[in-house]
């Protein structure tokens, strides 16, 4: 079965620093992944997609960067972290589109 | 570009009593899937129910159903004999069934179940 691990749970760091987010998922190939936002307990914001290694699409212009090194790996970045960047980071990845998003447990930045 | 409203911020229901969120979207598309998502306080995001535009019954995931009018384009979910543990933010999501690689969200409904 599929499954999909995303670390750390918890992340406090300040302003400025760098930041790192790792998802990875298992017992799939070719997946599609997903990096969404969730701010102020809300709605989700979709950051960036991947359909395949190398391949990032951005939809929302800022401080965050994506990579898709291996297959079923998605990483989420940034050089300078600001306040704003605040929020639940959760990653997701899709197989067929008529079976939605799996959703990975999440992060909670917190920028200080 | 799809949209997805979910009119009612937040709900409450009784403990055992039946509860139903709404969800309205709108597409010019004829090919499409729709899917409710619970979040409770853990934050984990977690699939409730599917549904293909295509097929005209309603799905239903034990307790939970939906009532799918495709021409109002409505998708509202059911809950029956609400628990505790339905407490939750609740998601509308749409899904293009073309090359369209994102789901659409609603900006939730946050369910309150009172025992």
């Amino acid at each position: 079965s599929q499954t999909i691990h995303q670390w750390p749970a918890t992340l406090v760091q300040p302003v400025g620093s760098p930041l790192s987010l790792e998802c990875t998922v298992e017992g799939t190939s070719n997946p599609n992944l997903y990096w969404y936002r969730q701010a102020a307990g809300r709605g989700l914001q979709l950051l960036f997609y991947s359909v395949g290694i190398g391949q990032i699409s951005s939809e929302v212009p800022q401080n965050l960067s994506a990579s898709r090194p291996q297959d079923r790996q998605f990483i989420l970045s940034s050089k300078k972290l600001l306040l704003s960047d605040s929020g639940f980071y959760l990653c997701a990845w899709q197989g067929q589109p008529n079976y939605g998003y799996t959703f990975g447990s999440g992060t909670r930045l917190t920028v200080v | 570009a799809q949209t997805v409203t979910q009119s009612q911020p937040e709900m409450s229901v009784q403990e055992a009593e039946t509860v139903t969120l709404s969800c309205t979207y709108d597409t010019s598309e004829s090919d499409y899937y729709l899917f409710w998502y619970k979040q409770p306080p853990s934050r984990q995001m977690i699939l409730v129910i599917r549904q293909e535009a295509y097929k005209q019954q309603n799905a239903t995931e034990n307790r939970f159903s939906v009532n799918f009018q495709k021409a109002a384009k409505s998708f509202s979910l059911k809950i029956s004999d609400s628990q505790l543990g339905d407490a939750a933010m609740y998601f509308c999501a749409y899904h293009s069934g073309g090359s369209n690689y994102k789901l659409t969200f609603g900006k939730g409904t946050l369910l309150t179940v009172n025992p």
